[in-house]
């Protein structure tokens, strides 16, 4: 099992460049999740889908930020226009929604984004 | 605003000694979980233990959950310099949303 994989590992951009994130959960999960971790707010939860479909969005910043899932085993995570305060580490998490881990959270090694 | 906090935010001990980890949280929850994350990597889940009980083992991890007063411990026993990391406790709150609420995280240094 190869666990979550995430790509690119590092992204340094310049502010106003468009940021796409890219996540394969583990095969068979039916939950995916994007978290954003940085010193100062901690780790956020941005999104989270069960079975490809958005349930709750809230955590978005703001219409900059844009996840999709098109299939079962790949989503993005798009930033556009990027801005220097977009900097930190994002994480993809996948989780089965059934069996005696369903409520267990699988983290990817995440993207670190620099946006100078 | 973050359902976990962790307390110490920071702990340093030797090699053989004890860790204690404390988490608190706001509101009623069917779980709670502690992940740990070494530098530059994922979280990765530990234990995981529910409303209805009062404490789990697992290896050299004990888990105590007093739901009374929304609180939950982390032991490490016979710690070892591996077990260098942040230690975050992750909350599943009720109504249960799959969302899991996680804490400010504790940054333990164990020294050889």
């Amino acid at each position: 099992d190869a666990g979550v994989i995430q790509s690119p590992r590092h992204e340094v951009t310049e502010m106003g460049q468009e940021v796409t994130l890219r996540c394969k959960p583990i095969s068979g999960h039916n939950s995916l999740f994007w978290y954003r971790q940085t010193m100062m707010r901690g780790l956020e939860l941005l999104i989270y889908f069960n079975n490809n479909v958005p349930i709750d969005d809230s955590g978005m910043p703001e219409d900059r930020f844009s996840a999709k899932m098109p299939n079962a085993s790949f989503s993005t995570l798009k930033i556009q226009p990027s801005e220097p305060r977009d900097s930190a580490v994002y994480f993809c998490a996948s989780s089965p929604l059934t069996g005696e881990l369903q409520e267990t959270q699988y983290f990817g090694p995440g993207t670190r984004l620099l946006v100078l | 605003s973050q359902q976990g906090e962790e307390d110490p935010q920071a702990l340093s001990i030797q090699e053989g000694e004890n860790a204690t980890m404390n988490c608190s949280y706001k509101t009623s929850i069917n779980n709670l979980q502690w992940y740990r994350q070494n530098s530059g990597r994922g979280l990765v889940h530990l234990i995981l233990i529910r409303s209805n009980e009062r404490e789990k083992h697992s290896g050299r991890l004990r888990v105590t959950l007093d739901t009374s007063k929304k609180s939950s411990s982390l032991l490490i026993t016979a710690s070892r310099a591996a077990d260098t990391a942040s230690y975050f406790c992750a909350t599943d709150p009720v109504p249960n949303t799959d969302k899991l609420i996680f804490g400010t995280g504790t940054r333990l240094q164990v020294f050889p």
